[in-house]
């Protein structure tokens, strides 16, 4: 079984300010990816950065870093120089690989990131 | 846009009915997966389908059920709803089950069962 533990419901975070969203998973696969989405209040999820368990370095998509810490088996979303826009849900979400591609993403709660001016 | 449709956007239903919600692929995506996300929780993982046949499914009771058809399209059925099944509907869509990174959600459909 697959677990991701989001323990920040909401943020408020200035305008310019880095952000760090926490999320920590817990799975018995030795082979996984993780993911960040980003879900804006009209409900599509919108695919922000990807980690596999097996990447020596951490991911980084434009503003968005993947800070990856295996032994903690932590995942969190670092964003760098905050926007107005990027206020939304935020969710991390895993995948084992042993699956063979049948098992659907494990999601956390989500955290509600909320950028002020 | 991820090129991925859902219909109807909101549908509301009374407790006993059936539903049907249909997801459009992107073109050349021959798997797809259905999520349900209840109101302030993360999408929970219905089921998945690959060339036509299901492969995958999460903690869902039968009567949550699915069809996918050759031109990408797919349905997600659903009898006899309950009150808690009024939720979002997301299906997401990819070229092959392996390719998770590269798996495009639809706007979902949001479903009240009254």
């Amino acid at each position: 079984a697959q677990k991701i533990t989001q323990t920040q419901p909401g943020m408020f975070v200035q305008e310019k300010e880095a952000v760090t969203l926490d999320c920590t998973y817990d799975t018995s696969d030795p082979s996984y990816g993780l993911f960040w989405y980003k879900q804006p209040s009209s409900g599509e999820m919108i695919f922000l950065i990807y980690q596999g368990s097996y990447d020596q370095q951490n991911a980084t998509e434009g503003r968005y870093s993947l800070n990856f810490q295996k032994a903690r088996k932590s995942a969190n979303l670092v964003i760098s120089a905050s926007q107005l826009g990027d206020s939304a849900m935020y969710f991390c979400a895993m995948r084992g690989v042993s699956g063979g591609g049948a098992d659907g993403l494990t999601f956390g709660k989500g955290t509600h990131l909320i950028i002020q001016p | 846009e991820t090129g991925v449709t859902q219909s109807p956007t909101h549908l509301i239903k009374t407790r006993g009915q059936q539903v049907t919600l249909r997801c459009s692929s992107q073109s050349g995506h021959n798997t797809v997966s259905w999520y349900q996300q209840a109101l302030g929780q993360g999408p929970q993982f219905i089921f998945q389908y690959y060339r036509e046949e299901e492969n995958g499914r999460g903690n869902f009771p039968p009567r949550f059920s699915g069809l996918q058809f050759p031109n990408y399209s797919s349905e997600l059925n659903v009898n006899a709803l309950e009150l808690d099944d009024s939720a979002l509907y997301l299906c997401a869509s990819s070229l092959r089950p392996t390719q998770a990174r590269e798996q495009y959600f639809g706007p979902g459909t949001r479903l009240t069962v009254t």
